[in-house]
């Protein structure tokens, strides 16, 4: 079983629509959890992180955490073309400051 | 000003040449990290450094040997390189409060094209 599970995709949201991106984790210890966008040729920049259970909102971004189900998301409101990207979940552990990825889900945002 | 840096962006080299990538950050960080992504992009954390000192070290061929000379460098040298060596390399850095939550910062990565 993979360490960090994500649907590879592609996704495709019309534009003005939530995308929805999900990742699980098999590490229960896992503390940090972190998303990534990475557009096609550049590195991986932060979009947000979570660390406790629930939601956390920055501006059109919104990230779940359930720490239960060993699951978190990320919804992307009102989506735009530029918003299109392959989106990286990474998780860490207290103490540290590995950061495990998943292998990311493609995300196409059709105008 | 870049935040964090590396050279080459591209490096295409025959098999069995030694290569070096250097990565430097200007943000005061204390730690720095080499990942790899294949093809498939999956990214994968091979190295970290703490102040010079090697903290994290996974699976890697010992034909890989990072170097730090102080806390804002950190570069890496490959021996004898392989065609399964081909990928982009990425480095980062980030503060370490030692709780596992410190952002990392990417650099812009090295594209290594072995032949």
């Amino acid at each position: 079983q993979k360490e960090v599970e994500q649907n590879s995709g592609p996704l495709s949201v019309p534009e003005g629509a939530i995308a929805s991106l999900n990742c699980t984790y098999s590490d229960r210890g896992s503390q940090s959890f972190f998303w990534y966008r990475q557009y096609s040729g550049k590195s991986p920049e932060l979009i947000m992180f979570i660390y406790s259970n629930g939601d956390k909102e920055d501006g059109r971004f919104t990230a779940q955490l359930n720490k239960a189900s060993q699951y978190v998301s990320l919804l992307i409101r009102d989506s735009q073309p530029s918003d299109s990207a392959t989106y990286l979940c990474a998780v860490s552990s207290f103490g540290n400051e590995k950061l495990t990825f998943g292998t990311g889900t493609r995300l196409t945002i059709i105008p | 000003d870049t935040a964090v840096s590396q050279t080459p962006k591209y490096l295409v080299t025959q098999m069995g040449n030694d290569k070096s990538i250097k990565c430097e950050q200007n943000l005061g960080h204390d730690t720095m990290y080499w990942y790899k992504q294949d093809s498939k992009k999956f990214l994968k954390i091979m190295f970290s450094y703490n102040n010079k000192e090697l903290i994290i070290n996974e699976t890697v061929p010992n034909r890989f040997s990072p170097k730090s000379p102080d806390k804002a460098h950190l570069n890496l040298h490959i021996n004898s390189l392989e065609l399964g060596d081909s990928a982009v390399y990425f480095c980062a850095s980030s503060h370490t409060s030692g709780g596992g939550t410190d952002t990392q910062y990417f650099g812009p990565g090295t594209r290594l094209t072995v032949l």
